[in-house]
């Protein structure tokens, strides 16, 4: 089994700031993992993913990730944000083995406010 | 290129009655999910479909839930005899078959339907 932990419930931040988003997981088995944000009153968009390869995932809207299995982290990074990325962001885990489902374990989610 | 379609997107029931949730995949995606959202929590996994069978419904309640997939037409999550705790906003996912028949590790979600119940 595994378990997703977002330690951060909410994180406020001015615009053109950095910022980071935390996510750790645990699990015995080797994980895919994915980030996941949600805009209010819609559905759930893949930020970006890691599968294997470099740790250093790129995705959409600029934002990056970092896998350290060491840590079993996954950080969610972005270097600059902007009003629009106001949201909530999920973590997610799957289990690599499984050849035939890709069920989600999620994190409680990190609720991103941008301020001017 | 259209994406996962739910319908409907909000639903009023009262307790006692009975809700249906549909889901259309991606065209081309043949795995579908139900995942549920709590207000102020994280999804959580209910059910894995293949057309016309159920591969996981680890995540699903006992009672009075089901869900299917069949060969032809939208997924469907049924809840009979809804209370107030069901209220909550359902998503569905879809995914591809990959390279052994199984998804490629990424999953895409629909705008979900919530369901209220008075």
């Amino acid at each position: 089994a595994q378990s997703v932990t977002q330690l951060d419930s909410q994180v406020p931040v001015f615009e053109e700031a950095p910022v980071e988003l935390r996510c750790n997981y645990s699990s015995s088995v080797s994980v895919y993992l994915f980030w996941y944000v949600q805009y209010p009153n819609q559905g759930l968009q893949l930020l970006l993913k890691y599968l294997s390869g470099s740790t250093l995932v790129k995705g959409i809207n600029g934002f990056e990730a970092e896998f350290n299995k060491s840590q079993t982290s996954f950080h969610l990074r972005k270097p600059s944000v902007h009003i629009s990325d106001t949201a909530e962001y999920f973590c997610a885990v799957s289990d690599r083995r499984t050849g035939g489902g890709n069920k989600l374990t999620f994190g409680t989610g990190t609720q991103l406010k941008v301020e001017l | 290129n259209a994406g996962v379609m739910q319908n409907p997107r909000h639903l009023v029931r009262r307790r006692g009655q009975e809700a249906r949730l549909r889901c259309s995949p991606m065209k081309g995606h043949s795995h579908v999910y139900w995942y549920r959202q709590l207000p102020e929590e994280g999804l959580k996994f209910m059910v894995y479909l293949q057309k016309e069978n159920i591969i996981d419904e680890s995540g699903m309640p006992k009672e009075r839930f089901s869900a299917e997939f069949p060969k032809e037409g939208p997924s469907i999550l049924r809840i009979q005899q809804v209370v107030r705790g069901d209220s909550a906003a359902y998503f569905c996912a879809s995914s591809p078959a990959g390279l052994a028949g199984g998804p490629t590790g990424e999953l895409f979600f629909g705008e979900g339907s919530r369901l209220t119940v008075l």
